[in-house]
């Protein structure tokens, strides 16, 4: 089956401590995506990434960090700079395309609490 | 990047036909709108996807006029499990820019029985 996988489910964390959320895909897609989502709230882009090797901060990239080593595999890893880091977090991929939006596949998401 | 205005909320009833508008004044010649779903605790999911006049798939239609100014999703005969916040976006997501990423609050969409 393809798709988009994100580990943990839910993560705890002490105050101070990095700690760094997992998203893979096998659906060969070039663009890679890391959102927050705060409760009531829309999503908002903390890191994007269109090729391997390569990725862009997003609107709430402060306290944020990532790597694109590899084509299907796209940590996200939230510093102890991040004053607000307890949310939930999804990671996405779409084809890039050049003339049309893509469509976005999203992962189930991790949901951070932080203690 | 364009700007999109829609309600924070609808209620309807099952059976009932949905239509939520979507606003977004200052839309590029080269912006899709593309509108998704989402379920608590789950990530948001694409619906369906227009540039002109009218889309439809399986679960829902998209009208566009023709200034493009806004649209409009149509839910046919919704049911308790259509309840769940509807995102619209414009915007590309090609190309170098993060445009068409940004999914603002939404609509909260609540079927009652």
């Amino acid at each position: 089956d393809g798709g988009i996988t994100q580990s943990p489910k839910y993560l705890f964390r002490k105050e101070g401590q990095n700690v760094t959320l997992s998203c893979e895909q096998n659906l060969n897609h070039d663009a890679m995506y890391w959102y927050r989502q705060d409760p009531g709230q829309g999503l908002r882009l903390i890191y994007y990434s269109q090729i391997v090797n390569d990725f862009q901060k997003g609107d709430i990239a402060e306290g944020y960090s990532v790597s694109r080593e590899k084509k299907e595999s796209f940590p996200l890893t939230v510093t102890s700079a991040q004053k607000n880091p307890t949310a939930f977090y999804l990671c996405a991929s779409s084809n890039r395309g050049h003339s049309s939006y893509n469509e976005q596949f999203f992962g189930p998401g991790t949901r951070l609490t932080v203690l | 990047l364009a700007k999109t205005t829609q309600p924070i909320s609808m209620d309807s009833y099952e059976g009932q036909e949905v239509n939520i508008t979507c606003s977004h004044n200052n839309i590029a010649t080269n912006d899709y709108i593309t509108w998704y779903q989402q379920f608590p605790s789950q990530g948001p999911r694409f619906i369906i996807q227009g540039y002109k006049t009218k889309v439809t798939n399986e679960v829902a239609s998209l009208f566009i006029p023709a200034d493009r100014k806004s649209s409009t999703l149509s839910l046919p005969r919704v049911s308790l499990s259509d309840t769940a916040v509807y995102y619209c976006l414009v915007g590309l997501s090609s190309g170098g820019g993060a445009d068409g990423l940004t999914f603002g609050k939404g609509t909260h969409l609540i079927i009652q029985p």
